[in-house]
């Protein structure tokens, strides 16, 4: 069966630092993958796509790369600040006509401590 | 402009209870989503409206959960002689119906079943 897995529920760095969110997919073939972030009491908000025939995509202090050997996806902040404090999820959509229908991960509770 | 809204935003009921759930999408977009998010669980996709097209309900858990659109635009999520492990949060998204759209997310209704 399908299966999205984050590498870990929570995840505590220090101010400055880079954090790398992990998201491993197995029995799975995406068109693309998105990162939300979702802040307690509230819904996800999306943050950046990347297609199956890209490696990397930058915004900002984001990065995210796509390894379809793999069957993985790694998020990067770079320079963290205690503001990126949130839970961070992986999102997955099929091929073809169904690829609206989004699979999430369980999500990385992401604590940046100053 | 605003954002997708939701309501109630919490909701406490007794067991065997029915329920109604309202979602506002964002104004202009074809495509609205309803979601469970249980603690400790991922977002679990319940049904997909896309304008004038029938529903992809394949991911209701039960025939006591419906959902319809109206006018295609506002929808409300029905849940019928409510159960415990119905408690959960109901997220409802809209986006603009094309692919690899990023879906926009309301707060949420968090529901309790006594």
């Amino acid at each position: 069966s399908q299966k999205i897995e984050q590498n870990s529920e929570a995840l505590n760095i220090q101010e400055g630092k880079t954090a790398t969110l992990t998201c491993n997919y197995t029995n799975y073939s995406p068109a693309y993958l998105q990162w939300y972030r979702q802040d307690p009491g509230r819904g996800p908000v999306f943050l950046l796509l990347i297609r199956e025939n890209e490696k990397e995509k930058r915004k900002e202090r984001l990065k995210v790369t796509f390894d379809t050997t793999l069957k993985q996806s790694l998020f990067h902040i770079t320079a963290s600040q205690p503001a990126d404090s949130a839970t961070y999820l992986c999102a997955l959509a099929p091929q073809g006509a169904g690829s609206y229908q989004l699979t999430f991960g369980k999500g990385t509770k992401l604590s940046v401590i100053p | 402009g605003a954002g997708v809204s939701q309501s109630p935003s919490n909701k406490v009921t007794e067991k065997g209870k029915d329920v109604e759930l309202r979602c506002d999408p964002i104004s202009g977009h074809t495509a609205l989503y309803w979601y469970r998010q249980s603690l400790g669980q991922g977002l679990e996709f319940l049904i997909y409206f896309q304008g004038n097209s029938a529903p992809d309900k394949s991911g209701l858990p039960s025939d006591r959960f419906s959902a319809e659109r109206t006018g295609g635009s506002v929808s409300t999520l029905t849940i019928q002689r409510t159960q415990q492990e119905d408690s959960a949060v109901y997220l409802c998204a809209s986006s603009s119906g094309r692919a690899n759209n990023e879906q926009f997310f309301g707060p949420g209704t968090r529901l309790t079943v006594l």
